[in-house]
């Protein structure tokens, strides 16, 4: 089963607008990532905050965490055509090894 | 420095059928963990492992199982295929850095083999 729920489900804006998702998540964790998905291959990994962080930072990315809410979100700046792709919220709860728990996706759309 | 590779990248099966999807995670990694992504989806982890042992498994049975070669590449079994094994199938390879709370594990991801069973 899912960890959570990536919201949007969809989201469609034109270029140089920025972007942002939202991830609900329900255990606690040690961390949470963002990859990114294009055309239903291969994930690549965007950033990684942990649970004692609240805000990250990578290039165009900003990623905040709020651990009392269970909730992430991430936001693309200045959005680029490139940046069409699904998005997903990936966390490793406190359990031991690293499982990795995915929501369901954010399908971001950037027109030109 | 090659990243995790994957073959075969497309696979037909018919119901029934078995299959053995392979993994080469990247270089320096030791441990590798497995996906099933259905369409629309999220990924879902399956199993993980490390040191040629399974250490963790996730919801799926026993018909899906794996194994582990002492280079660190590894290989996904499914058997007696069903409809419902059409997936994107992604394996993931990560380097454990610290432990407990500190611990990090950025898993990154081969671009994926998938499988049409029909």
């Amino acid at each position: 089963s899912q960890q959570g729920e990536e919201d949007p489900q969809a989201l469609s804006i034109q270029e140089g607008e920025n972007a942002t998702m939202n991830c609900s998540y329900k255990t606690s964790i040690n961390n949470l990532q963002w990859y990114r998905q294009n055309s239903g291959r291969g994930l690549v990994h965007l950033i990684l905050i942990r649970s004692n962080e609240r805000e990250k930072h990578s290039g165009r990315l900003r990623v905040t965490l709020d651990t009392s809410k269970k909730s992430s979100s991430l936001l693309i700046t200045a959005s680029r055509a490139a940046d069409t792709a699904s998005y997903f919220c990936a966390t490793d709860a406190k359990t031991g090894f690293q499982k990795l728990v995915f929501g369901t996706g954010t399908r971001l759309l950037v027109s030109p | 420095d090659a990243g995790v590779t994957q073959s075969p990248t497309h696979l037909i099966k018919t119901r029934g059928q078995q299959v053995t999807l392979r993994c080469s995670p990247k270089s320096g990694h030791d441990t590798v963990s497995w996906y099933q992504q259905a369409l629309g989806q999220g990924p879902q982890f399956i199993f993980q492992y490390y040191e040629e042992e399974e250490r963790q498994r996730g919801n799926f049975p026993d018909r899906f199982s794996g194994h582990q070669f002492p280079n660190y590449s590894s290989e996904l079994n499914v058997n007696a295929l069903l409809l419902g094994d059409s997936a994107l199938y992604l394996c993931a390879s990560s380097l454990a850095v610290g432990t407990g709370f500190f611990r990090q594990e950025t898993q990154y991801f081969g671009p994926g083999t998938r499988l049409l069973v029909l």
